[in-house]
């Protein structure tokens, strides 16, 4: 069975710096997606990134971007420049292509940003 | 931009009744899945429907659950008997066509609180 795995229950950081929230995870499969979800106090689940595992380049969007070690079955985020409007839940989560499509999820970091 | 839409918001019940939890995907939606976030616990997969019957259930989902699309386009999930362990933020998701890949949208979730 697959399983992620997040590490930091909890982070803080200052305004515009830069933090990366670790994710490993565990599978027998070839052909996956990794995701990370931002979910603010509302509640809801926002996908903020994606990365196909048969993909070697890096996913990047704006000023989200993850090193995904395939080897390693690593995959983490990096927030560059962040913003009080970053502070969230976020979860690392995987979905396999090959069977069920479930989106399995990681117990998730509390990323707070601080002014 | 359409979007997953799930009613109601917030539903509050005494254990032991039944309750119904609505979710509208997009109208191209296929595939449709629940999911359940305990409060500060990470978030499970409960259940996937295509094709107007259940593809894949967990350990979760047991016989006080179940779903149905009865109108070919709300997609509900019923929790027969409730108990207080099933107090819950629910959230409903939908994708397109599983032969590439489609996003699975969430919806804005029920938080479903049992006294």
């Amino acid at each position: 069975a697959q399983t992620v795995t997040q590490s930091q229950p909890e982070m803080s950081v200052q305004e515009a710096e830069t933090v990366t929230l670790s994710c490993t995870y565990d599978t027998s499969e070839n052909n996956y997606y990794l995701f990370w979800y931002k979910q603010p106090p509302s509640r809801q689940m926002i996908l903020v990134i994606r990365q196909e595992a048969y993909k070697q380049q890096n996913a990047t969007e704006n000023r989200f971007s993850v090193n995904f070690q395939k080897a390693a079955k690593s995959f983490s985020l990096k927030i560059s420049d962040s913003q009080l409007g970053d502070t969230a839940m976020y979860f690392c989560a995987f979905m396999n292509l090959n069977r069920d499509d479930k989106i399995i999820f990681g117990k998730g970091t509390r990323l707070h940003i601080l002014p | 931009e359409p979007e997953v839409t799930q009613t109601p918001s917030h539903q509050v019940t005494q254990m032991g009744q039944e309750v119904i939890l609505r979710c509208v995907p997009i109208s191209n939606h296929l595939y449709f899945y629940w999911y359940r976030q305990i409060l500060g616990q990470k978030v499970e997969f409960l259940v996937s429907f295509y094709n107007n019957e259940i593809s894949e259930k967990s350990e979760i989902f047991d016989d006080q659950f179940s779903v149905e699309r009865p109108d070919g386009s709300n997609f509900t999930l019923k929790i027969r008997s409730t108990k207080l362990e099933d107090s819950a933020m629910y959230f409903c998701a939908a994708k397109g066509d599983l032969i590439a890949y489609n996003e699975q949208f969430f919806g804005p979730g029920t938080r479903l609180t049992v006294l």
